[in-house]
């Protein structure tokens, strides 16, 4: 069974702060981790993936994120947050093996002005 | 391209009613899904389909029921709603296994009184 942990019910952070939400993983196989961002009454937008390669994957809107397979880790970053970063932020969990991702319980992100 | 659409995007129901939840892709997906989400509880998977014709069960799937009889529609049914199913109600679709994550709608904001 593969499972997302996202330990911060909420994070909070002043604009032009570095902001990260962190997310550690369990799976049987290889790991395809996602970061997802959730906007009030919206659904689920795609932030960036790691399949292989380079541990630090950039996305859209200036995050990125780091793998870490000795810590299984995938904690999403952004040098200087703004207050449009405020949203809801999921981290997802494919195994190689298997084709249905699960999701942690999501981390509420508040930028404040 | 309209991606995933879901309708309606509301409803409340009565408990013992029932009703269908649409979803339609237009990508060509070959994998869809129905997820739930509950506060604090981030997406739970409810059942997904591998292509048309074929369903699965996901973690949570007393209660619903779902169909694939065309490749771009995915059904969710309630045969009779219960209160535990108020929840938003989100369709996803990916093209293929670690691909660049799913696609998701809009969701289904959906009461059982």
């Amino acid at each position: 069974a593969q499972s997302v942990a996202q330990p911060e019910d909420q994070v909070n952070v002043a604009e032009g702060n570095p902001l990260t939400v962190k997310c550690t993983y369990s799976v049987s196989g290889n790991p395809y981790l996602f970061w997802y961002v959730q906007y009030p009454n919206r659904g689920l937008q795609f932030l960036l993936k790691y399949i292989t390669g380079d541990n630090l994957v950039k996305g859209s809107y200036g995050f990125e994120a780091e793998f870490n397979k000795s810590q299984t880790s995938f904690h999403l970053k952004k040098p200087s947050a703004l207050v449009s970063d405020s949203a809801l932020y999921f981290c997802a969990v494919l195994s190689s093996n298997d084709y249905k991702l699960s999701f942690g319980a999501g981390t509420t992100v508040t930028v404040r002005a | 391209n309209a991606g995933v659409t879901q309708t309606p995007k509301f409803r409340v129901l009565k408990t013992g009613q029932s009703m269908t939840l649409l979803c339609a892709q237009d990508m060509n997906h070959e994998y869809m899904y129905w997820y739930r989400q509950d506060p604090g509880m981030g997406l739970r998977l409810i059942h997904y389909s591998v292509g048309e014709g074929t369903t699965a069960k996901g973690e949570v799937p007393d209660g619903y029921n779902v169909s694939r009889l065309k490749k771009q529609n995915f059904l969710l049914g309630l045969e009779s709603a219960a209160p535990s199913q108020t929840s938003v109600y989100f369709c996803a679709s990916s093209y293929y296994v670690g691909s660049a994550g799913y696609t998701f709608g809009s969701g289904t904001r959906l009461t059982v009184v």
